[in-house]
């Protein structure tokens, strides 16, 4: 039982560069999300999904790009990357139909470090 | 939207000391209450939980009761272990496809 899989679990950019973290899970949850976390700082919502088709926008969502053209699949784009945007990255689902009013479940995470 | 306050850290206890962590929230309604841990390295895990006032989640000898009238939801252990070392996060859920997690706490166990 595979749960919510990212990758890559570590990247290193150089500023300005695009990258994608993929975020999949086998649970047929409807709900996806993407958190940072970052020292002191807990963690924030950048994008969310409370289905195929639908995106929102979470707290800090400057930066990142989401689409969910799957149940499956979640991925989040960075376009141009910035020092500010090092930070350990973590996709969770659930799977209430129409938000977490359930238990999220997390993904290892992927420590992304911006020079 | 909802709000929440975590206790400051880090937290460093010896082994068999009991354990409290504070947890207050500010939300709409009543929304079902979630504690989440972290190990090193990991991404986070449900603990516990509790759906309605008055309820006690449980788990692994942790507990928390939902406290309406004081909004709190606080994670007490009567004896802590050395596995216990991890950070902490209080979460209350909500209608709004928002789960708010509060900064975490991290807790050190001495042997």
């Amino acid at each position: 039982n595979a749960g919510v899989t990212q990758t890559p679990k570590f990247q290193v950019l150089k500023t300005g560069q695009s990258m994608t973290l993929q975020c999949a899970q086998d649970m047929n949850h409807e709900y996806m999300s993407w958190y940072r976390q970052d020292p002191g700082m807990g963690l924030r919502l950048i994008h969310y999904s409370v289905g195929a088709g639908i995106t929102d926008q979470g707290e800090v969502p400057n930066g990142y790009n989401v689409s969910r053209s799957t149940t499956e699949d979640f991925p989040l784009r960075l376009l141009s990357a910035a020092p500010s945007q090092t930070s350990v990255y973590f996709c969770a689902s659930s799977y209430r139909n129409r938000g977490p009013t359930g238990e999220l479940f997390f993904g290892e995470g992927s420590r992304l470090t911006v020079l | 939207g909802n709000s929440v306050t975590q206790m400051e850290g880090p937290v460093t206890l010896s082994e068999e000391a009991f354990l409290t962590i504070n947890c207050t929230y500010t939300a709409t309604g009543y929304p079902s209450l979630f504690w989440y841990v972290q190990y090193p390295g990991e991404g986070l895990q449900l603990l516990l939980k509790a759906t309605k006032a008055d309820d006690k989640g449980s788990n692994k000898g942790f507990e928390a009761t939902y406290r309406k009238e004081t909004t709190s939801f606080h994670l007490e252990k009567g004896s802590v272990q050395v596995s216990d070392s991890a950070v902490y996060f209080c979460a209350p859920g909500g209608s709004a496809s928002k789960i708010i997690f509060g900064s975490g706490t991290r807790l050190s166990i001495r042997p």
